[in-house]
């Protein structure tokens, strides 16, 4: 089965600075995909940012960049330089094996502060 | 263009009775999704449709709960005999192939339906 562990429920960061939000995961498989998604208060998904696990290079997007550790099976997520904007709550998935779905955590919520 | 979108965006409905959520996915994404969202909780996978035909149902709770594609574009989640255990934010997304394990291929969300069961 897979799970994906977040073990952060709240983060503050001030607006400016970069904050790490941890994620941790667990799967059998070998093959597998990591998303991190954004929920503001609308409630709508936000993808922002994909690792595969075979990928040797840490992904980047932007401000977003994933902290990919195989052997520790972690994949944090780094927001540089934040906004406002980014308050919002940020979810970790999984997606992996032949499985099509996606497997979430339950979620960072992060509030940037002047 | 336009993306996932859902209706109703709110619905209430008594214990015991019957609800339908409608999703339209991204046209031209053959892959569809249903996800549900309990309060304080990430999205947890109900259902998944390739084309017209579920691929993956697995996270239905029980057969209260059904969904259908039946033209392999909008889909329609139902709910017999609602519970109050039943009240969450519904969600749907589509993708334009449905991937697995390391493919990358993202999955578009819509807004939700936000089910309140009395």
């Amino acid at each position: 089965a897979q799970k994906i562990t977040q073990t952060q429920p709240g983060m503050f960061v001030q607006e400016k600075e970069a904050v790490t939000l941890d994620c941790t995961y667990d799967t059998s498989d070998q093959s597998y995909g990591l998303f991190w998604y954004k929920q503001p208060s609308s409630g709508e998904m936000i993808f922002l940012i994909y690792q595969g696990s075979y990928d040797e290079q840490n992904a980047t997007e932007g401000r977003y960049s994933l902290n990919f550790q195989k052997a520790r099976k972690s994949a944090n997520l780094v927001i540089s330089a934040s906004q406002l904007g980014d308050s919002a709550m940020y979810f970790c998935a999984m997606r992996s094996g032949t499985a099509s779905k996606l497997t979430f955590g339950t979620g960072t919520r992060l509030q940037v502060t002047l | 263009g336009a993306g996932v979108s859902q209706t109703p965006s709110n619905k209430v409905t008594e214990k015991g009775k019957y609800v339908e959520l409608r999703c339209d996915p991204i046209s031209g994404h053959t892959a569809l999704y249903w996800y549900r969202q309990s309060l304080g909780q990430g999205p947890e996978f109900l259902i998944y449709f390739q084309g017209t035909g579920a691929a993956d149902d697995s996270g239905l709770p029980n057969d209260r709960f059904f969904a259908v594609r039946p033209e392999g574009s909008v889909s329609t989640l139902k709910i017999q005999r609602t519970e109050r255990g039943d009240s969450a934010v519904y969600l749907c997304a589509s993708s334009s192939r449905p991937g697995t394990g390391i493919s990358y291929n993202e999955q578009f969300f819509g807004p939700g339906t936000r089910l309140t069961v009395l």
